[in-house]
């Protein structure tokens, strides 16, 4: 079974440029969340999807990030414009979509805004 | 609040047992995670404690006392792989939501 994709791995960008991130879940699994984890930090959420309309997003910073996932499947986090402390690595998971369920997670898009 | 509580380093010997201790504190509670993570890599699922009491998976237990807010992950026979970040996550809140703590850094050595 594939596991959760995301594109790119690595990203390096300009303070005030913008950036998109791409993922997409394990087949079948509805539910997708993007973490956003700082080093030395454990992730922290930024929204959770259920199909394709959004659970939380409570932490999201609204003002510069945003994220969409049509169709329910694959999704994408955009950051317009980046600022230094955005620095970090983006997680994206998965889970079937039932209570109590594990997430899995992809291998991350390491970002750096200089 | 919530917050989630777990040493930030540990260093064991190879072939050892080592354990890693977590307390957190909650709204609401639908379980806890114990989640490796090597340098550079996702995080990986170990453990899943929902009720009191000790889970065994081989070289790998997790116990849960929901009643202490607290929580263990023991490894045993230890090896140089298991040197890794190992987060501590707890299910909670309205949205159900995972909250990591910042994780425990293993360094297993010779």
């Amino acid at each position: 079974e594939a596991g959760v994709a995301q594109s790119p791995r690595y990203k390096i960008i300009e303070k005030r440029q913008s950036v998109a991130f791409w993922c997409n879940p394990i087949s079948g699994h509805a539910t997708l969340y993007w973490y956003q984890q700082i080093l030395g930090q454990g992730p922290k959420l930024l929204i959770q999807f259920q199909n394709n309309g959004v659970v939380d997003d409570s932490q999201l910073p609204k003002d510069r990030f945003s994220a969409e996932r049509l169709k329910g499947v694959d999704s994408t986090l955009k950051i317009q414009p980046a600022k230094l402390e955005d620095s970090a690595v983006y997680l994206c998971a998965s889970s079937p979509g039932e209570l109590y369920e594990t997430q899995y997670f992809g291998p991350g898009t390491r970002l750096l805004v200089l | 609040g919530q917050n989630i509580d777990q040493p930030t380093e540990m260093t064991a010997t190879e072939g050892a047992i080592v354990q890693i201790n977590c307390t957190y504190q909650t709204s609401g509670f639908n379980g806890l995670f114990w989640y490796q993570q090597h340098a550079g890599e996702a995080p990986t699922f170990l453990s899943y404690n929902v009720l009191d009491g000790l889970e065994e998976k081989g070289r790998f237990s997790s116990f849960l006392s929901r009643s202490k807010g607290y929580s263990y992950l023991l490894l045993k026979e230890l090896q140089m792989k298991d040197s890794a970040s190992y987060l501590c996550a707890v299910l909670g809140g309205a949205t159900n939501k995972l909250i990591f703590g910042t994780g425990t850094l293993l360094a297993v050595q010779p």
